[in-house]
């Protein structure tokens, strides 16, 4: 079992849609969690960190569940630009500041 | 202020060969993380520097390697390259005590 997965999509949404994805981790004693945006051809770009309590950066919210132990990030209103890879990276405890990341989940937003 | 940067931007070896790639990281970075992506697939970690000294690698052969230099610089050397080693190769730096990381623009190797 992989340590972090991610369903590889790609998820059709039209413009204006919601859509939400998840992340699961093997690791329970997983300690940091980011949400990363990768572009086609492009390097991967930190989108948001994902806290305990959950948090929302505009239309995004981002969310985590220690006891199923997996992460969500929704977007709202989705836009064309929102087309891209979105990586799930979570840190373990024991890892000493190595991150492992998720394959990513392609978007594709239609107009 | 700067992002990291990467060098060269594309480069095509034959099989067998050897490819150098560079990177430098943000100022005031001191960690140096090196992946692997090969199309379509996720980051695969490579290697973590941090302070000049190698303190993480991940499952690939010995014959990847690296470094980094006093200038918090870094280069990644794969040698006897074999054709699955095309892939885009990212480098991403953060600063000290942080688990964030910030990626470069990627070197792409294609090994013919």
């Amino acid at each position: 079992r992989k340590e972090v997965e991610q369903d590889p999509g790609p998820f059709n949404v039209p413009e204006g849609a919601t859509v939400a994805f998840n992340c699961t981790y093997s690791n329970s004693a997983s300690q940091s969690f980011f949400w990363y945006r990768q572009d086609c051809r492009k390097e991967p770009k930190l989108l948001m960190s994902v806290y305990s309590s959950g948090n929302e950066d505009g239309r995004f919210t981002a969310q985590l569940n220690r006891a199923s132990q997996y992460i969500s990030l929704l977007i709202r209103d989705s836009k064309l630009s929102d087309s891209a890879t979105y990586l799930c990276v979570v840190r373990y405890m024991d890892s000493n500041y190595q991150l492992i990341w998720g394959a990513g989940t392609k978007l594709i937003i239609k107009p | 202020e700067a992002g990291v940067t990467q060098s060269p931007t594309h480069l095509i070896k034959t099989r067998g060969q050897q490819a150098t790639l560079r990177c430098s990281p943000i100022s005031g970075h001191t960690s140096v993380y090196w992946y692997q992506q090969a199309l379509g697939l996720g980051l695969q970690f490579l290697l973590w520097y941090d302070e000049g000294e190698e303190r993480n690698r991940g499952n690939f052969p010995p014959r990847f390697s690296g470094r980094q230099f006093p200038n918090y610089s870094s280069e990644l050397n794969v040698n006897a390259l074999e054709l699955e080693d095309s892939a885009l190769y990212l480098c991403a730096s953060s600063p000290p005590a942080e688990i964030k990381q910030y990626f470069g623009p990627g070197t792409r190797l294609t090994v013919t």
